[in-house]
């Protein structure tokens, strides 16, 4: 039972725009929420998280929603750059202390 | 500051052997979980350590077994190696508890090939 899931494999848009990522959890225990981005061969690197007592949060380009009775939450990109591809997961966290990782979606910005 | 470190970055083994991965956490990070990464699984969660203690541990065989040392380190252990063991080995650290409202961070990995 997959209790995180990034529904869209993979995600292109133009360099200037605007990319939202989506990540969608079943688990109504999940307090807190993170995004990483990770390259090949590399560990993912945290971007941005949130609390499940706030809706959204804010750091420089990136934005995270959250949606808790639609146990959704999304990353904005704004504005996207070329530098911004790669492979993006969201992870979610309750008690028990361990991140469940959803299957990430490869994320391509074309200039 | 330093970040997460991990060795060594690439192992190839065979079947059967067994094999020790290392990392060391960022310091004055207390936690360290281990993750395991593969092309049909995604990362999934293996274990987190503590000051020195087991915390939590996820859906993974015996044959995967870790320990953490005084000074945070921790390594993890995977014996009677099998081909589906095939991935990249993540750890991450923080400060205080793995989840809850403490940021993991994550080291390079350790990509681990079973023939």
């Amino acid at each position: 039972d997959q209790q995180v899931k990034q529904n869209s494999p993979s995600l292109s848009v133009q360099e200037g725009r605007i990319s939202i990522l989506n990540c969608d959890y079943t688990n109504s225990m999940f307090d807190y929420f993170l995004w990483y981005k990770k390259y090949p061969a590399e560990g993912p690197t945290f971007l941005i998280s949130i609390s499940s007592i706030k809706d959204k949060n804010e750091d420089g380009r990136f934005t995270v929603f959250l949606n808790k009775s639609a146990k959704h939450l999304s990353l904005h990109i704004v504005p996207s750059q070329p530098g911004d591809s790669a492979v993006y997961f969201c992870a979610a966290s309750g008690t028990g202390g361990k991140l469940i990782f959803g299957q990430g979606t490869e994320l391509s910005v074309k200039p | 500051k330093a970040g997460v470190t991990q060795t060594p970055r690439y192992l190839i083994k065979t079947r059967g052997q067994q094999v020790t991965l290392s990392c060391s956490p960022i310091s004055g990070h207390r936690s360290v979980s281990w993750y395991q990464q593969t092309p049909g699984q995604g990362l999934q969660f293996l274990f987190e350590y503590f000051s020195e203690t087991q915390r939590n541990k996820g859906n993974f065989p015996g044959r995967f077994s870790g320990r953490q040392f005084s000074n945070s380190r921790s390594e993890m252990n995977v014996s009677t190696l099998e081909l589906g063991d095939s991935a990249l080995y993540l750890c991450a650290s923080s400060k205080w508890r793995a989840g809850d409202t403490d940021t993991q961070y994550f080291g390079p990995g350790t990509r681990l090939t079973v023939l």
